[in-house]
């Protein structure tokens, strides 16, 4: 398996630009997570799905932040619009909770920038 | 809900040496205990786990201890070489699947040769 898939690596955009950031989990995972990390704040939790559902998204930071899972195999987070106190490190992470099982693994990151 | 809170914040210890870094947890039902290792631009790593009804765990260099009474738990690095250092974090959760893993600020360690 190819591990948890995040695009872009990079983003760079401006002020008040809508931003799309997009995940593929490990197949056969069912939960999804989308963190933030910050120097100041550390690694965030902004939303968890399982199965496809969102169960928890009182992290997202405010209305400005939506996420979806349309399937299984994918999942966006989407900033609109965007501020200069976005910019940060957007990680996915997928696992699946069985037996003793339930390690989180983390994509690659995305690392956005907002000018 | 829960709070994880780490120390120390940064550390610095010589090649050789051993390295300890704690954790406190709030949630008396948290019973899922696992440590990241964040190397520079990469992402988190599951570097060991433990779970409430273990007391302590050992992986070659890397060992964690997990005091219920407290509620802390500490991860344990003996012989620590350069490619020890990055960023470790501690986590805590229940385990039901429903409670995903509230994570500590991070300790960033520097091994020096």
């Amino acid at each position: 398996d190819a591990g948890v898939i995040q695009s872009p690596r990079h983003e760079v955009t401006e002020m008040g630009q809508e931003v799309t950031l997009r995940c593929k989990p490990i197949s056969g995972h069912d939960y999804l997570f989308w963190y933030r990390q910050t120097m100041m704040r550390g690694l965030e939790l902004l939303i968890y799905f399982n199965n496809n559902v969102p169960i928890d998204d009182s992290g997202m930071p405010e209305d400005r932040f939506s996420a979806k899972m349309p399937n299984a195999s994918f999942s966006t987070l989407k900033i609109q619009p965007s501020e200069p106190r976005d910019s940060a490190v957007y990680f996915c992470a997928s696992s699946l909770i069985s037996g003793d099982s339930y390690e989180q693994y983390f994509g690659p990151g995305t690392r956005l920038t907002v000018t | 809900g829960e709070n994880v809170e780490q120390h120390p914040s940064t550390l610095s210890v010589q090649e050789g040496d051993s390295a300890v870094i704690k954790c406190t947890y709030s949630d008396s039902a948290s019973n899922y205990f696992p440590w990241y290792k964040q190397e520079l631009g990469k992402r988190p790593q599951l570097i060991i786990d433990i779970r409430s009804n273990v007391g302590e765990k050992k992986d070659q260099r890397i060992a964690v201890t997990l005091n219920k009474t407290a509620k802390h738990f500490s991860l344990h690095i003996t012989e620590t070489q350069p490619e020890d250092s990055a960023v470790y974090f501690c986590a805590a959760s229940r385990n039901s699947g429903n409670t995903p893993l509230v994570f500590g600020k991070g300790t960033r360690l520097s091994v020096i040769a």
